[in-house]
């Protein structure tokens, strides 16, 4: 069975830009979790989707916007980037009630 | 408030030696308990998890970890390393009926001695 896919590996974008980025869970897989991963602040939890309703919010300012597709494919998008927005952008999926995250390997964002 | 400390940032043993990252919590009621690696430049593989039952709960890779309701523990723990287990390894914990929102603990880096 394939992994969580992350697309794209690596993005570099300039302030003020926006950019959205792409996560196919894991098949038969219907939550769908985000996660920032930076030096500072470690791992810190974005939003959650489970069959295309956000289920639940990280503390993160309206910028950060995401959303599901009926395929459980999910995006999440950064508007009005800003340099301390440059992280690895952790997408996670789980089957279901008291089943763990799986992670992809991540979306490197740099902002200049 | 809810919190995962692991106190080691950075931990050196020697290959073949035996190793124990600590890993302390703070939630409100038995929380899911996880315990993951990273490797350079990749996501977090899964290494182990507790839901309930046994507190002794044995992972992938060789690795085991032991719930400590008492100490609000969950400390990792594997009795031969191998230099293939250097990496940064993250504790975490989750409530019941939302273990897709989880709290991470700062992560403790591994280095393996030859």
């Amino acid at each position: 069975k394939a992994g969580v896919t992350q697309t794209p590996r690596y993005l570099i974008k300039t302030r003020g830009q926006q950019v959205t980025l792409s996560c196919s869970p894991i098949s038969g897989h219907r939550s769908v979790s985000w996660y920032q991963q930076t030096p500072g602040q470690g791992l810190q939890f974005l939003f959650e989707y489970f069959s295309e309703t956000q289920r639940n919010k990280g503390n993160f300012p309206g910028r950060f916007s995401g959303r599901q597709f009926s395929n459980s494919r999910s995006e999440m998008n950064v508007s009005t980037l800003e340099l301390g927005d440059s992280a690895l952008y952790l997408c996670a999926s789980r089957a279901g009630e008291g089943s763990p995250l799986h992670f992809g390997n991540g979306t490197r964002l740099t902002v200049t | 408030a809810q919190s995962v400390t692991q106190p080691d940032i950075h931990i050196t043993v020697s290959e073949g030696a035996s190793l124990e990252l600590r890993c302390n919590y703070s939630y409100g009621a038995t929380p899911y308990l996880f315990w993951y690696v990273q490797s350079p430049g990749q996501g977090l593989q899964l290494l182990l998890k507790y839901f309930s039952g046994d507190t002794l709960v044995q992972g992938i890779k060789g690795f085991e970890a032991e719930f400590k309701r008492s100490q609000s523990s969950f400390n990792l723990r594997k009795p031969s390393v191998h230099w293939s287990d250097a990496a940064e390894y993250f504790c975490a914990v989750g409530a019941r009926g939302s273990q897709g929102n989880l709290i991470f603990g700062k992560g403790t880096k591994l280095s393996v001695k030859p």
